[in-house]
């Protein structure tokens, strides 16, 4: 089954103690992102990447870090969490081709005490 | 600055009639458009896309328009269903980067 996994789904942790999500994809897709989803404020991109080893910054890229040493693997570090971090994560994949749609797992809730 | 606005935050309509959700934007000239819909708990799940040139575009009960004068588009759930509950996205192409912009959701209450 084509799906995007991320984990963990649920995280509560603690101000300053470094964290990692990790997002896995099975469609061969080129492109991933990493969005915060908050509310009134919609999705919001953090980084996105192109391919392997080519990473940017989305609109609110503050605080977080990427890597791409896999076509397949997309994780998200906060090396020093902070309580405006709490929200609730999606990564997401696509073709890099024309228009295609993407392809969402279905979220961590990060909370940052 | 580039923004879009999806009409009302919440929507409740009778099971039977037809949805119309809205989404209007400002400061862009997007080459498509993507809706999506959220349910609780899971991420969002693409429905359709219109592309510029396009006025309107159809699958099953859903229909898109996009008119890019008014700068608007609107999606519609006919013969709605408490099944097409959920909280409904818009998605404009930012033009570079496959980047998306996305719109904060409405969400739809289809009642019995």
């Amino acid at each position: 089954e084509a799906q995007v996994t991320q984990n963990p789904r649920y995280l509560i942790t603690v101000t300053g103690k470094k964290l990692t999500v990790t997002c896995s994809q099975n469609m061969n897709h080129e492109y991933m992102s990493w969005y915060r989803q908050d509310p009134g404020l919609g999705l919001r991109q953090i980084y996105y990447s192109m391919n392997v080893e080519v990473t940017d910054k989305g609109d609110v890229p503050e605080g977080y870090k990427v890597s791409r040493k896999e076509k397949r693997n997309f994780p998200l570090i906060l090396e020093s969490p902070s309580p405006n971090q709490t929200s609730l994560y999606f990564c997401a994949s696509s073709p890099m081709q024309g228009d295609q749609p993407q392809h969402f797992g279905d979220g961590t809730r990060l909370s940052i005490l | 600055s580039q923004k879009i606005e999806q009409n009302s935050e919440a929507l409740n309509i009778q099971e039977g009639k037809t949805a119309t959700l809205t989404c209007n934007y400002t400061n862009y000239s997007p080459a498509y458009l993507q809706w999506y819909r959220q349910d609780p708990g899971r991420g969002p799940v693409f429905l359709l896309l219109i592309r510029e040139n396009e006025k309107e575009k159809r699958k099953e009960r859903l229909k898109v328009t996009f008119d890019t004068t008014l700068k608007q588009s609107l999606f519609h759930i006919t013969a709605s269903q408490p099944a097409d509950s959920a909280t409904y996205l818009c998605a404009l192409d930012r033009g570079s980067a496959r980047q998306l912009t996305f719109g904060s959701g409405t969400q739809l209450t289809v009642l019995p």
